[in-house]
């Protein structure tokens, strides 16, 4: 069974930082481009980053460019987002996602962070 | 950037019948166009990709269809535990311009 396991969410003060984790049990990392997906209290979800398989390639939200940098560790099976210079407007539920070809096939159970002072 | 547009909002149906959800596009996606099912307190869950492929798992009573902006997903003969919110998610210019999603369509108990 696919199992993606975020952590690293928590409070935060505005302008500061946090950085999230996902680990990965039963499929191998490396074959797969992978994602972050955040949700905000209340609302839809909405695509963060995303990291080709060799980690040479990495996307971007606009409003995340240059605050945040999604990385991979494909030895130990995990990726990771590192989230600078956090606003209000990040608080939301951050999801690990794998992209399966056509679509985003798995996801984790998801890490809240909170942007508040 | 595409903007995808859901409607309705929300969707008032009973057991055993059917919903018919819509998505529509700003700017042609072609075929790549997904469906997402999200229940509360969950993470979502991937039902069915390019317009009409069935993820592995996905009851043959939800079915896609369309092309280019517009977009249907239908559940026929609602069971209880389709009772959920809806999202489409668009990658026509996916990996560099990631991915959108729609608003969400609710489907509640009527």
């Amino acid at each position: 069974e696919v199992q993606l396991v975020e952590s690293g969410g928590g409070l935060v003060q505005p302008g500061g930082s946090l950085r999230l984790s996902c680990a990965a049990s039963g499929i191998t990392l490396s074959q797969f481009w992978m994602t972050w997906v955040r949700q905000a209290p209340e609302k839809g979800l909405e695509w963060v980053a995303n990291i080709k398989q060799d980690g040479h390639e990495t996307y971007y939200l606009d409003s995340v460019k240059g605050r945040f940098t999604i990385s991979r560790d494909n030895a130990k099976n995990s990726i990771y987002l590192q989230m600078n210079s956090l606003r209000g407007d990040d608080t939301a539920v951050y999801y690990c996602c794998l992209w399966g070809g056509g679509a985003l096939d798995h996801w984790g159970q998801g890490t809240r962070v909170t942007v508040s002072s | 950037e595409v903007v995808l547009t859901q409607s309705p909002a929300t969707l008032s149906l009973s057991p055993g019948e059917t919903a018919t959800l819509s998505c529509r596009a700003s700017q042609s996606v072609n075929r790549y166009l997904a469906w997402y099912q999200q229940k509360p307190g969950q993470a979502p869950r991937f039902l069915i990709y390019d317009t009409s492929v069935r993820a592995a798992g996905t009851p043959a009573r939800f079915s896609g269809s369309g092309s280019g902006t517009d977009f249907t997903l239908t559940i026929s003969s609602l069971e209880p535990e389709d009772f959920a919110v809806y999202y489409c998610q668009q990658r026509i210019r996916w990996p560099p311009g990631g991915l959108t999603f729609g608003g969400g369509t609710k489907v509640e108990i009527k």
